[in-house]
Parts: structure tokens; sequence; C-alpha cells
């Protein structure tokens, strides 16, 4: 089976940094994929991790540890439009469009 | 560019009654997965479409079934409507090449 956690909801401050955590078990790996998704859109894609470290992009940074089952996607320097569910999710082993998703974190960012 | 388009993007059926959801890749994209998505869960996947066949399934009944059109744009039917299927229906396509998936805003279908 595929089980993949991550926190419901978190409230960060403008201007601060949060880190939203996701570990997994699944029985194959092909990448762990973080989506952003606002209230009534389409999840986008904000970054990708398939060897261990840190992927950087902008104010966005994910970070992924294979042996661990752990990743992270890092906000910096947030802002009000960054209040949106984050998920978590990771790439079937054999099938590159199918993905098994976290319930998601909805972070909260406030003045 | 325009992404992935789906349609409708909102709509409310009756229990029993039948539904087909509507979804057009981006361009160049040939594979499309279908993704159901309860409020405040994660997506879910339903199946995939690949060369106008059904490629994969997940955890999901007969009665969610689906198509795949010559030009890559896809289906998907779900017969014998229950509350339960009352969910945020994403479209998501992509291709060999390209690393992720992209989604389509998805349709909003409540069941009553």
């Amino acid at each position: 089976g595929q089980n993949i956690d991550q926190p419901t909801e978190m409230t960060a401050t403008e201007g601060a940094i949060v880190q939203i955590n996701c570990t997994y078990q699944t029985s194959g790996f092909n990448g762990l994929f973080w989506y952003q998704q606002h209230a009534g859109e389409a999840p986008t894609f904000l970054s990708y991790n398939v060897l261990d470290g840190l992927e950087e992009k902008g104010r966005f940074s994910s970070f992924l540890s294979r042996s661990k089952g752990y990743s992270y996607l890092l906000l910096k320097e947030l802002q009000m439009k960054d209040s949106a569910s984050y998920l978590c999710a990771v790439r079937d082993q054999n099938n590159f469009n199918k993905f098994y998703f976290g319930s998601g974190t909805k972070l909260n960012v406030k003045p | 560019d325009a992404g992935v388009t789906q349609s409708p993007t909102h709509l409310i059926k009756t229990r029993g009654q039948q539904v087909t959801l509507r979804c057009s890749p981006k361009s160049g994209h040939d594979t499309v997965s279908w993704y159901q998505q309860a409020l405040g869960q994660g997506p879910q996947f339903i199946f995939q479409y690949y060369e106008e066949e059904e490629r994969q399934r997940g955890n999901f009944p007969d009665r969610f079934s689906g198509h795949q059109f010559p030009n890559y744009s896809s289906e998907l039917n779900v017969n014998a409507l229950l509350l339960g299927d009352s969910a945020l229906y994403l479209c998501a396509s992509s291709a060999v090449a390209v690393t992720e998936a992209f989604f389509g805003q998805g349709t909003r279908l409540t069941v009553v």
C-alpha cells in the first residue's frame, strides 16, 4: 500500500519561513513532487526531487531523503498569496503519470 | 498554450443519474489520468488513458469508466451516481519526456 503523511494545517506570518514536512511509505518510488492548490483551483507544480538533497527554486526549496522516506517544502519570505494547500505526491515507479498524494497541508499566512 | 482544460466546471446531479466529464490535455501531451479529490483530501487516482486505451486503474468500481479520443482528449463517465461521488474531479496530462503532470482546474460534481 501507499501511505503519505503531512500535517493537516499550519499557520505562519507574512515574511517568515515555513517548513511543511511529508513522510511516505510506498511500494515504489520515482520522484517526490510538491503541488500548490488554491481553493477551487487546479494543483500547480512547485518542485520535484528524485535524488537526495535540496532543490531550490526561488522562494521555494524542497528536500528529499529517500532512506528516511522524508521530504519537506520550505517557503521563504512568505506572502499572503502563499495561503493555499500544499500537496506532497510520490510518483509511481512504473507509471510516469500516476501519483499518490497526501491529504494536503493547508497553509494560512497571516499579516 | 491553453493548458489542460476541463468541462463543465460545476455540475449538480441526482442520485442514480449518469454524468460525463471532459478533458482536453495540454498541447503535446498524449497521456491523461483522472483523479477524484474529496473535500479536504488529496487526489485519488481513478485511471489513466494512453493510445485510446485504459492502461491502469485505481481502486474505483466499474461505475467509473472512460474513453480517450484520437486527439488525446478524454471523458470520464460515472453511472448510478452515489452521494459519495460528490468531489472535485481532476484531469492530469503528461507525456514520456515531461517531468511533471499538469492538472486541469477540475469539475466540481455535487450529487444530491
